[in-house]
């Protein structure tokens, strides 16, 4: 089991704003990566950091941090954005890198 | 520009040895900071972490497959190679390699395209 929590699934509707988190104890003391998964594609890194955008990632993607829980708000989303998101940080020890259990995300 | 992609064969028997090697460019893993990890994903299933290897060569493992992995590197090849022992059906997945993007703890800014290995006798 993931020491990160994810919702299984998530749906907005285009054009709207939609959040999606990721619990976990050791969310407060190390960052959080958000990652977007198209089906048969490697998982592209939206957001790292405090609340960082690679670059060429839309600055509807931002991130945010509220003690244990961390979130990914999309902004206006776009059909483009429908897809699987994962968070990934440190488990509690600080010793292992851990992956929530991934979002699927519609836009309808 | 940093790349990575990951080769090995795409099918294993059980209670083989899978050996992935994920070779890399643009990145040096001598620098402070650099890591290469490992991580897997089942058809239809979330991804796994499974191992990563930073610059001074401390290693970290997936304490559920701790027993079965063992990564290294070779920087005179520019290649990070994992090995799992005892392969079971259940690991049939998509492996990917990724860089780790240094000051911003375990977080992989960069990934291989991923290769499919099906365990199956």
């Amino acid at each position: 089991s993931s020491e990160l929590t994810q919702d299984p699934a998530v749906s907005v509707a285009l054009g709207q704003t939609v959040r999606i988190t990721c619990q976990g104890d050791s969310l407060s003391s190390y960052y959080v990566g958000w990652y977007q998964q198209k089906p048969g594609q490697a998982p592209v890194l939206v957001i790292y950091g405090k609340n960082n955008r690679p670059s060429g990632i839309p600055d509807r993607f931002s991130g945010s941090r509220s003690g244990n829980t961390a979130s990914l708000t999309i902004t206006g989303a776009q059909a483009e954005d429908e897809a699987d998101y994962y968070c990934n940080s440190r488990d509690s020890s600080g010793n292992h890198v851990v992956f929530g259990g991934g979002t699927k995300l519609t836009v309808l | 520009q940093i790349t990575l992609k990951e080769s090995g064969p795409t099918l294993v028997k059980p209670t083989q040895t899978l050996t992935l090697t994920c070779t890399f460019s643009g990145l040096s893993l001598t620098t402070s900071g650099v890591g290469v990890g490992w991580i897997r994903q089942p058809p239809g299933k979330a991804l796994e972490w499974l191992a990563l290897i930073y610059w001074d060569d401390d290693k970290r493992y997936s304490p559920s497959l701790k027993s079965r992995l063992t990564i290294t590197k070779d920087t005179s090849k520019n290649h990070v190679v994992l090995t799992m022992t005892n392969m079971d059906p259940v690991d049939t997945a998509t492996y990917y390699c990724a860089h780790r993007l240094p000051t911003y703890d375990d977080t992989f800014d960069i990934w291989g395209q991923g290769t499919m290995v099906t365990v199956s006798s």
